[in-house]
């Protein structure tokens, strides 16, 4: 069956640029994960939601930072006004059920800030 | 500060050799333990979960083993071929649901 799908797989924007990213969860799978993996850096959570509810928000880098999803299914994360350091990696993750569960993850989507 | 400790950061063996990677952690009150593999320019796959009650997993030549109280955790990798070769990431859980990620041990397994 189809896994985690991210788009676009490559992004290269201009400082001050906003940027939309875009996950494609397992189908079925209740939750939902992102993460960004900068160079250098390890693996660093941004936000996770349970159905369209995201309990908690305080991992995400800053307020030009945001994220939502639709219909249980689709997120999306959005960076306003991006910088540099925003150059990373960003992977998406669901799982069937409860966040304890296995998490499946996407290729990712690179992006880079220029 | 949570963290994750991976040692060793890099590890190079012949191919057939058994190896083991160690992962440590600050907080004893984990919901569960993850190891994943990152192979280049791809996302990470799942090997092990191990949920706070457990003390160890296995799949196929893959154990994995948790020590809550001394905050451990080893993955053992059995007749390693060079296929194995990737980055191997130990993850804990914390009881807000957020993965903590250790740094990494890349692993390069020579034929």
């Amino acid at each position: 069956g189809a896994g985690v799908s991210q788009s676009p797989s490559n992004k290269v924007t201009e400082k001050g640029k906003d940027v939309e990213l875009r996950c494609d969860p397992i189908s079925g799978h209740t939750a939902l994960y992102w993460y960004r993996q900068s160079l250098g850096q390890g693996l660093e959570f941004l936000i996770y939601f349970q159905g369209n509810s995201a309990p908690d928000k305080s991992g995400l880098p800053s307020d030009r930072f945001s994220a939502e999803r639709t219909g249980g299914s689709v997120s999306t994360l959005t960076i306003q006004r991006t910088q540099q350091e925003d150059s990373a990696v960003y992977l998406c993750a669901s799982s069937l059920g409860g966040p304890g569960e296995t998490q499946y993850f996407g290729p990712g989507t690179r992006l880079l800030v220029l | 500060k949570q963290e994750v400790t991976q040692i060793p950061a890099a590890l190079s063996v012949p191919e057939g050799e058994n190896l083991v990677l160690n992962c440590s952690f600050t907080d004893s009150a984990i919901y569960n333990l993850q190891w994943f593999r990152q192979d280049p320019g791809k996302g990470l796959t799942s090997l092990l979960l191990i949920q706070s009650s457990q003390r160890e997993q296995t799949s196929g030549r893959l154990n994995a083993s948790l020590d809550k109280s001394s905050g451990r955790s080893t993955l053992y990798i059995a007749a390693s071929q060079p296929g194995d070769s990737a980055t191997y990431l130990c993850a804990w859980m914390d009881s807000s649901y957020k993965l903590i990620f250790g740094s990494g041990t890349r692993l390069l397994v020579r034929p």
